[in-house]
């Protein structure tokens, strides 16, 4: 099983839908999670660190599920510049190593 | 005012050759990496230094030799550049190592 898992995608939804990703991790004892959007040829931006009662920002929420070891991230009423790779990132609470998915492909269409 | 960056942008070279790249960050961070994003988009990590001192060393070839002169730069050398380091190498920091992590804008190197 791989450390940080993603559903590759792509993922291609007309614009204003609400569109899911999920993220599973195997190290239980994991601390910290985020998502990072990447757009095409850019650097990896911290999109939000996830808590472990959730947390929203404007359309994003993320949460935590530890039980089920996984993270989400939904993101409402979606736009154009929404189109970007997502990528899952979870700590190794063992070391200082964070370990990211490969990322999540998502095409916003008009 | 950037916060992490990264020279050169784009960098082509012929293989055998030695090249660096370096980084810089004015986040008074702790902790800096070195990433490698391959033609398949996944970012695999390569070295990271905690105030100036090597904690991670992922099975890279010794070909690769990190730097870091003070806890702000952190800078690779690669010697006898091969065809598949051809890649976007990415740089960077966090406060403390299971933080979130801020990333330069990548190198681009291409080996021909």
């Amino acid at each position: 099983r791989k450390e940080v898992e993603q559903d590759p995608g792509p993922f291609n939804v007309p614009e204003g839908a609400t569109v899911a990703f999920n993220c599973t991790y195997s190290n239980s004892a994991s601390q910290s999670f985020f998502w990072y959007r990447q757009d095409c040829r850019k650097e990896p931006k911290l999109l939000m660190s996830v808590y472990s009662s959730g947390n929203e920002d404007g359309r994003f929420t993320a949460q935590l599920n530890r039980a089920s070891q996984y993270i989400s991230l939904l993101i409402r009423d979606s736009k154009l510049s929404d189109s970007a790779t997502y990528l899952c990132v979870v700590n190794m609470a063992s070391n200082y190593q964070l370990i990211w998915g490969a990322g999540t492909k998502l095409i916003i269409k008009p | 005012d950037t916060a992490v960056s990264q020279t050169p942008k784009y960098l082509v070279t012929q293989m055998g050759n030695d090249k660096s790249i370096k980084c810089e960050q004015n986040l008074g961070h702790d902790t800096m990496y070195w990433y490698k994003q391959d033609s398949k988009k996944f970012l695999k990590i390569m070295f990271s230094y905690n105030n100036k001192e090597l904690i991670i060393n992922e099975t890279v070839p010794n070909r690769f030799s990190p730097k870091s002169p003070d806890k702000a730069h952190l800078n690779l050398h690669i010697n006898s550049l091969e065809l598949g380091d051809s890649a976007v190498y990415f740089c960077a920091s966090s406060q403390t190592g299971i933080g979130e992590q801020y990333f330069g804008p990548g190198t681009r190197l291409t080996v021909t």
